[in-house]
């Protein structure tokens, strides 16, 4: 295990439905990312948070939330969301943000959640 | 543009035999190179990080390098083993704009070890 779980493993939900994503990392860590798999697409960077505070958001959605209340725990509120969102989510920690200079942190991702909207 | 491309985009093995898989790069300026391990319904795992100066590096089977001239890497697999079997991931790590640091994800190559 990489101490980063995410919940729930599987989710399907319909269009006007609100559900949420849990992430919780358990390494000390100070940063947190939300990722999107979509077949055939490179992970595509959503989200970041570093000590709690959102840094990044490479345009999503609005109908995409993201909360962060302390450094070990990040969401992801979903609501009216469209087919085209169906994808693996993934939450990834690492103990500082990338863009510090001759700094390489590592990332350590969580299992995902399989979202399908139908 | 910054670009991160792999080939093959899928390859069958035996298991026992070797592999390498390539990964080519357009991403600048250059910060680092990482290789990552992802198995199906699973995150990524990462097998290397690889800086500018940084040729060759080992993890177990799992050998990756790097020539920055050319800006390609390679990730070679030696007796492989079943739970090999997975998509192996190239990241480069670049500055955007902000000069901040950007990852770039390739694709992945998808490999299947069988018995």
């Amino acid at each position: 295990e990489t101490g980063v779980t995410q919940t729930p493993r599987h989710l399907v939900m319909g269009m006007t439905n609100k559900k949420s994503l849990k992430c919780e990392q358990h390494l000390g860590h100070n940063a947190m990312y939300w990722y999107k798999q979509s077949a055939k697409k490179p992970l595509e960077l959503m989200f970041v948070y570093n000590f709690k505070e959102q840094t990044e958001n490479n345009s999503v959605p609005s109908r995409f939330s993201p909360e962060c209340p302390n450094s070990s725990h990040l969401f992801l509120h979903l609501h009216t969301l469209q087919p085209e969102d169906s994808a693996l989510y993934l939450c990834a920690s690492s103990r500082g943000l990338p863009g510090l200079a001759g700094r390489s942190y590592e990332q350590y991702f969580g299992p995902g959640t399989r979202l399908t909207v139908t | 543009k910054n670009q991160v491309e792999q080939s093959p985009q899928s390859l069958i093995i035996l298991e026992g035999k070797n592999c390498t898989l390539q990964c080519n790069y357009t991403v600048s300026p250059f910060s680092n190179l990482r290789w990552y391990k992802q198995d199906t319904g699973r995150g990524p795992v990462s097998l290397t990080i690889m800086t500018f100066s940084e040729n060759t590096k080992s993890n177990g089977r799992y050998t990756a390098t790097l020539d920055a001239d050319t800006k390609q890497s390679s990730l070679h697999i030696t007796a492989s083993q079943l739970s090999d079997s997975a998509s192996y991931i190239c990241v480069v790590s670049g500055q955007n704009a902000g000069n901040n640091r950007k990852l770039i994800w390739g694709l992945g190559t998808s490999l299947a070890v069988n018995p």
